[in-house]
């Protein structure tokens, strides 16, 4: 069975700063996908951004990026030029039968 | 239009009740999941269906029953309800099954057991 962990359970980094999420995952499949979900406190689950594991480049999506280190097993999640609005827990999830979720970083932003 | 939505939203009622979450998803997709977040707000697949056919049935009692009408829609039934039932329950669609397929939620259903 996949495991996904995520080892910070909460982070706090002052607005404007760079801020890098873990995430380690354990699978013996060659094809899967990796995911990044942001959950702000309205509980809603929002999709960042996603990582096809036979891709060696780096998904980014504006200020939201991954490194995705295949033979490590890890998927972190690097936010640049940090707002308010990025509070919230983030969820790394590996998605191949469905989603196995890690147990969430909670992220605050600092004014 | 909200993508997949879910009613009702937030749920308050007595131990031993029965009652139901119901979610449609107007985004044409092939399939659909009721996932379960804790109280410690760690989310876990439940059910899935593929074009109305179950294909996930997670260790999950029995007092659960999903039903699948048409693809566009996937309700959550819970019988006897229990204190430990306490949790949000969040619908979610893709569209299809399997790898690659990104899974777009509902705003979730916030269910309290008293």
């Amino acid at each position: 069975a996949q495991t996904v962990t995520q080892s910070q359970p909460e982070m706090s980094v002052q607005e404007a700063e760079t801020v890098t999420l873990s995430c380690t995952y354990d699978t013996s499949e060659n094809n899967y996908y990796l995911f990044w979900y942001k959950q702000p406190p309205s509980r809603q689950m929002i999709l960042v951004i996603r990582q096809e594991a036979y891709k060696q480049q780096n998904a980014t999506e504006n200020r939201f990026s991954v490194n995705f280190q295949k033979a490590a097993k890890s998927f972190s999640l690097k936010i640049s030029d940090s707002q308010l609005g990025d509070t919230a827990m983030y969820f790394c999830a590996y998605g191949a039968d469905g989603l196995t979720f890690g147990k969430g970083t909670h992220l605050i932003i600092q004014p | 239009d909200t993508a997949v939505s879910q009613t009702p939203k937030y749920l308050v009622t007595q131990m031993g009740n029965d009652k139901s979450i119901k979610c449609e998803q107007n985004l044409g997709h092939d399939t659909m999941y009721w996932y379960k977040q804790d109280s410690k707000k760690f989310l876990k697949i439940m059910f899935s269906y593929n074009n109305k056919e179950l294909i996930i049935n997670e260790t999950v009692p029995n007092r659960f029953s999903p039903k699948s009408p048409d693809k566009a829609h996937l309700n959550l039934h819970i019988n006897s309800l229990e204190l430990g039932d306490s949790a949000v329950y969040f619908c979610a669609s893709s569209q299809g099954w399997g790898i690659g397929n990104t899974i777009y939620f509902g705003e979730g259903s916030w269910l309290t057991v008293v």
